[in-house]
């Protein structure tokens, strides 16, 4: 079976600029969740995403935004980009709610931001 | 809101030697509680968990034990080897869809 994949892996914008990064979770899995991962904060969830519809939020400023498709396939987008976006962005995905069990992560996708 | 206290930040032990990382949890809803692996350029991975009505929980090598009165729990991994050399994250979930992690032990494994 496919692990998590995320797209693009690495990437580099301007301050003020946006991104939209991709994720698709393993086959069957409904959840897919979102972390930022960075040496200051540590690993801080963002949004969790179950049957399209989001079920939970962290503590992150609207600029952060995410959907997610009947194939379960999420995006999240950042507008506005600042420096302090420069992070590794890791999703999540698992069969039933995520904070409920298993969670399998993949590889990040890593965002500076200049 | 919850907070997770991992302790030690860095670890480094002998090859087989034990290390013990130690998670600290405040809010009592919490009731499943993930230990993840790190590898450098990789995305956490799931090595063991917990829930609540359970004591303690083994698996070959690694094992966790859950204390809900104190709010706390702990990682233990006998026998190191240098493959287990990586940072490793504990994390406290709610039914309420909660999910705070600790900041990170880096555990080096010297042969």
């Amino acid at each position: 079976k496919a692990g998590v994949t995320q797209t693009p892996r690495y990437l580099i914008k301007t301050r003020g600029q946006q991104v939209t990064l991709s994720c698709s979770p393993i086959s069957g899995h409904r959840s897919v969740s979102w972390y930022q991962q960075t040496p200051g904060q540590g690993l801080q969830f963002l949004f969790e995403y179950f049957s399209e519809t989001q079920r939970n939020k962290g503590n992150f400023p609207g600029r952060f935004s995410g959907r997610q498709f009947s194939n379960s396939r999420s995006e999240m987008n950042v507008s506005t980009l600042e420096l302090g976006d420069s992070a590794l962005y890791l999703c999540a995905s698992s069969l039933g709610r995520a904070t409920l069990g298993e969670q399998y992560f993949g590889p990040g996708t890593r965002l500076t931001v200049t | 809101g919850e907070n997770v206290e991992q302790h030690p930040s860095t670890l480094s032990v002998q090859e087989g030697d034990s290390a013990v990382i130690k998670c600290t949890y405040s809010d009592s809803a919490s009731n499943y509680f993930p230990w993840y692996k790190q590898e450098l350029g990789k995305g956490p991975q799931l090595i063991i968990d917990i829930r609540s009505n359970v004591g303690e929980k083994k698996d070959q090598r690694i094992a966790v034990t859950l204390n809900k009165t104190a709010k706390h729990f702990s990682l233990h991994i006998t026998e190191t080897q240098p493959e287990d050399s990586a940072v490793y994250f504990c994390a406290a979930n709610t039914n309420a869809g909660k999910s705070t992690f600790g900041d990170g032990t880096t555990l080096t494994v010297k042969p």
